[in-house]
Formats: structure tokens, sequence, C-alpha cells
């Protein structure tokens, strides 16, 4: 069946640490993927998304995702994370728009 | 304006009792969805539609049913609403299209009591 995963649940950094979020996937054949963010009490916002081209793709707020099509991932990556980074990140898959559980972020000031 | 209105924003109603969340964008996309959001279990789908004629059942579809009124709503329907429905409901409408991305409403919050 076509899933998608994301591993870890919920995620405690210090500010100023590197951050990366798992995201794999299931699907056979061309993917579309998409990573949103959705900030206490508010709804879900694009943070970025690859459908082709550079599997290395940068989106809002200094954050990023490389595609890697032979692990079926697409991990979110920030170099430096801020308290307002605090939020809970989505992973999505194609047309269908099947979402990840989610993954909490919380950052320390 | 919002690009996607959800109505009514908060909701409290009896078990057994029939139950309309109403969604309209403002975007001119062909693709709308329904999802509910559960503490720890993400944004589950319950139905999608790709244009007027088209209508999918997502991965939580039983208990409830969909109408798409025309390309700008989607309404969804809890015929007979029960406790475990009780959850946050979020629409979303997008373009067709690889790469295209959802655009949400602001939430529809629901207890079934």
């Amino acid at each position: 069946a076509q899933s998608v995963s994301q591993h870890n649940h919920h995620v405690i950094l210090s500010e100023a640490a590197s951050l990366e979020l798992g995201c794999n996937y299931s699907y056979g054949g061309t993917v579309n993927l998409f990573w949103y963010v959705q900030y206490p009490g508010q709804h879900l916002q694009l943070l970025l998304k690859y459908f082709s081209g550079d599997p290395l793709v940068k989106g809002i707020k200094g954050f990023e995702a490389e595609f890697i099509k032979s692990k079926f991932s697409f991990n979110l990556r920030k170099p430096s994370v801020q308290w307002s980074d605090t939020a809970e990140y989505f992973c999505a898959v194609n047309d269908d728009m099947r979402f990840g559980a989610g993954t909490r972020l919380t950052v320390k000031p | 304006d919002a690009d996607v209105t959800q109505t009514p924003r908060n909701r409290i109603t009896k078990t057994g009792k029939r139950i309309m969340l109403e969604c309209s964008q403002t975007k001119g996309h062909d693709r709308m969805y329904w999802y509910r959001q559960d503490p720890g279990l993400g944004l589950r789908l319950i139905y999608y539609s790709f244009d007027v004629k088209d209508i999918n059942k997502g991965e939580i579809s039983d208990g409830y049913s969909v109408s798409r009124q025309a390309q700008a709503k989607f309404s969804l329907s809890l015929e007979s609403a029960i406790p475990n429905q009780t959850a946050l409901y979020f629409c979303a409408s997008g373009s067709q299209g690889p790469g295209g991305e959802l655009f949400f409403g602001e939430g529809s919050r629901l207890t079934v009591l």
C-alpha cells in the first residue's frame, strides 16, 4: 500500500542546532514530494516541494530537502534552527496528498 | 479574505446528529480535499476530488460523505456523528499538474458528545 512515514514524532533542539527530519515513502513511479509546516494554532502552509530537476530543493525560512530516489526518502534539513521554528512538520506525496503522521519540533531558546 | 474558507469553525453536537462542514475556495482550483487531524496521527485523508464529477475515497472515508456542488465548493457530511469523529477537520484546494501545492482552510473543530 502507498504510504508516507515520518519516523521522528517529537524532536527537541536548542537554538542554533542543526535539524534533520526524516520522510520515507512507498510509492511506485514518479513522485511529487512536499513538506508543510503548521505553526501553533494555524493551518498548514507549504515549506518546499520537489517534482523534477535538482533533487536538492530549497524552501522558505532556510529549509531545504533532498530527494534520494534510491532510498525513497525526502528528508528536511535546516543548518541552524530558531525558536520561531517550533511547529509541526508534515511530509506529503503526490496528487492524492497523503501525509505522514507529522513531527513536532520544539526549539528551546 | 481567505482563499479557502471553512464553516463552521467550531461545532459541538450530539451522537447521532447529522453534521455538514462546508468549504469554498476562491483560487479557481480543480482539486479539493478533506482531512481530519488528530494528535499523533497527523492528517488523514477522508475524501478528495479532482474536478466536479470526480470523487475519491481517502484513507478513512467510512462514516463520511462528500458533495462537490461546484468547482469552488466541497462539503463534508457526517450522516450520524459519533464521538470518535471528534477532531479538527481541514479542507484544502490545489491546482492540477505536477508539484501543485495545497492551500488549507483554517480548520473546523468538531466535538461530538
